[in-house]
This record gives C-alpha cells, sequence and structure tokens, in this order.
C-alpha cells in the first residue's frame, strides 16, 4: 500500500489559515487522497478528498501537487473547534473493499 | 451526529472473556466497516461488510468474527479476551461497496483487565 508522511503536529494561531501537507511520494495512479480528522473523544470524520485537481468544500480546500507526490489541506480560517489529529489517507479505488488505511496523521493546536 | 450508533459506550471485562459490540449503520448505509484503535498501533481496519457480506479483511484476529444482519446492523464478536484487546472500536457505514465517505460512529472503549 502506498504510504503517507505528515508532521506529528502543528501549531496554528485562532482565526488564521492552516496548511497541512502530506507527502505520498508512492502514489499509483488509481490512489485517490483522502482526509478525515478525529476531534478529542470522537470518531474520524471526513473532511474532503480528490484525485488530480484542486478541490474545495465547506470544510476545507485540498491543494494536490502536479505529479501528485503531494498535497495540503487548507483550512482557510482556523478556529478552536478544528483542533483534532488530521489523517491523510491513500484509497486505492482498484481494491475490492473501501477500507481507509489510517497513519500517524497531524495533531493540530490552535491558539486563542 | 453521524448518524451511526453503536452500543455499548463503555465495556469493563476481563481476560479470557467474550464480548459482542453492536453498530448500527446510517439509514440506507449498505457497508459497515469496523476499525480498531489503539494506543500502540493506531486506527487499524478490521473487516468490511457489504449487505450482508464479508468484502475485506484487514488485521483482524481469529479470536474476533463479525457479522451483518439483513436489518443491516453490524456485530463485533471478541472471544478469549487478553489485556492487549484494550483499544477504541469504531464502526463506519457508508451508502456503497466503495464510496468516498466514510460515517464513524462514536466507538466503544473496551477495557480488558
Amino acid at each position: 500500500d502506498a504510504k503517507t508522511t505528515q508532521p506529528n503536529s502543528m501549531e496554528s494561531n485562532e482565526e488564521e489559515p492552516v496548511h497541512l501537507p502530506c507527502n505520498h511520494s508512492t502514489i499509483s495512479g488509481t490512489d485517490y487522497i483522502h482526509w478525515y480528522r478525529q476531534l478529542p473523544s470522537q470518531g474520524p470524520e471526513y473532511v474532503i478528498h480528490g484525485l488530480t485537481s484542486n478541490v474545495n468544500n465547506r470544510m476545507a480546500s485540498l491543494a494536490i501537487a502536479e505529479d501528485r507526490k503531494s498535497s495540503t489541506l487548507i483550512l482557510h480560517r482556523a478556529t478552536l473547534r478544528d483542533a483534532a489529529v488530521y489523517y491523510c489517507i491513500l484509497r486505492d479505488v482498484q481494491n475490492a473493499g473501501n477500507m481507509l488505511t489510517f497513519g500517524g496523521g497531524t495533531r493540530l493546536m490552535v491558539k486563542p | 451526529d453521524s448518524g451511526v450508533t453503536q452500543t455499548p459506550k463503555h465495556l469493563i471485562t476481563a481476560t479470557g472473556q467474550r464480548v459482542t459490540l453492536r453498530c448500527s449503520p446510517r439509514s440506507g448505509d449498505l457497508s459497515v466497516y469496523w476499525y480498531q484503535q489503539s494506543l500502540d498501533q493506531g486506527l487499524q481496519f478490521l473487516i468490511q461488510y457489504y449487505n450482508g457480506e464479508e468484502r475485506a479483511k484487514g488485521n483482524i484476529l481469529e479470536r474476533f468474527s463479525a457479522q451483518q444482519f439483513p436489518d443491516l446492523h453490524s456485530e463485533l464478536n471478541l472471544s478469549s479476551l487478553e489485556l492487549g484487546d484494550s483499544a477504541l472500536y469504531f464502526c463506519a457505514s457508508s451508502v456503497a461497496l466503495v464510496d468516498n465517505e466514510q460515517f464513524f460512529g462514536p466507538g466503544t472503549r473496551l477495557t480488558v483487565l
């Protein structure tokens, strides 16, 4: 399985943008890039996903490098509620199932 | 609230015992997934069911088994429990067999003493 590398932790100030990086140099052509986050004492929560083009939704933006070997999750204005562990996950659509393989993720701390 | 429910929220038991964790997926979702989250292993995929049939298996121990019933709820059975089985167990669901978004429940915290 293709793997992802993320910083263990990052810090941000409230109401400022946050850029969470993810490296996936062994990504294959059939891998989608997914981001999930896990708030304290909760189950993971879907954030966004993409294949080749940049994506925007109400929660965040996903910027994907042209060679797809890295991506960045962008939170446009961090709030205290965004403090969570953010997981960058590659999902191979050729898999018979739909399993998510979680790595260590990035713990985002948001300062007021 | 994701719409996925799990019971019980907490479970404390002893080594060697057997427990059953229950999951009700979101209305209309046919796929159910089980994940284990422990301090040393992180979040690991265990197994996926789709419309009653097992469709994918991860690092699930032989002592663990699961099933999905006709009403689509699922149960994860853990037997001959060991101290190392203490973890958070999450259930997730999605509409289809292959889906872009999985909805996770609040988890069941299992403590084996």
